[in-house]
């Protein structure tokens, strides 16, 4: 069973707040992703780690951060929010170990942000 | 890593075959095929991964060329929850790399 958690699912937020958005999986991946996708747009990878304490930039430039302290866990922080953060946030992990083929990436539900 | 281009949308009947091509020019020796499903306020889902010639599945078939510039996801007999957006990528398998997903085709199946 395929399982990738992230909370929370809808946010609605004010300017200038600190907020975390986790993901978790217990599928043993070693490599896991965050992507950010506005409605009807592309998919772009934002952060990406292969495994504990290391974490990548992506394609997409993102005043977020992220850390990689257990294997299962890998939060996003964005420290102070702006409108412009307003997007759908999407968590996904893969690799060579756990559930799945070596190419196939699992993706949780998604956090939805509002910044106001 | 290899691009690849797809059309930007399709529109088919229900229960018709649907075909959808995705150039790979640049693809490296070592690069899988892999083919995603994303329906709307939901994240990608796996469909398919291939490395040559032709491989099948309960949900689509995958042909690649021997050249394997180009691939082709097959839809047999799609119905109204088929529409969606389509993704193909090119990696290598089980690689640290990551990956692109491109902008997709939007598939809009038609009663």
């Amino acid at each position: 069973e395929a399982d990738i958690y992230q909370t929370p699912r809808y946010l609605v937020i004010g300017t200038g707040k600190k907020i975390t958005l986790e993901c978790s999986q217990t599928m043993g991946h070693d490599k896991m992703y965050w992507y950010q996708q506005d409605p009807g747009m592309e998919l772009h990878l934002i952060h990406y780690s292969y495994g504990v304490n290391s974490t990548e930039k992506g394609d997409l430039s993102s005043e977020s951060t992220v850390s990689r302290i257990r294997t299962e866990h890998f939060p996003l922080t964005l420290e102070s929010a702006r409108p412009s953060h307003t997007s759908q946030y999407l968590c996904a992990s893969g690799g060579l170990a756990g559930v799945g083929s070596y190419n196939e990436q699992f993706f949780g539900p998604g956090t939805r942000l509002t910044v106001l | 890593l290899a691009k690849t281009t797809q059309p930007i949308s399709m529109d088919s009947y229900e229960g018709q075959e649907v075909n959808i091509t995705c150039s790979h020019n640049n693809i490296a020796t070592n690069d899988y095929i892999t083919w995603y499903q994303q329906f709307p306020s939901q994240g990608p889902r796996f469909i398919i991964q291939g490395y040559k010639t032709k491989v099948t599945n309960e949900v689509a078939s995958l042909f690649i060329p021997a050249d394997r510039k180009s691939s082709t996801l097959s839809l047999p007999r799609v119905s109204l929850s088929d529409t969606a957006v389509y993704y193909c990528l090119v990696a290598v398998s089980g690689g640290y790399q990551k990956v692109t997903f491109g902008t997709g085709t939007k598939l809009q199946v038609i009663p």
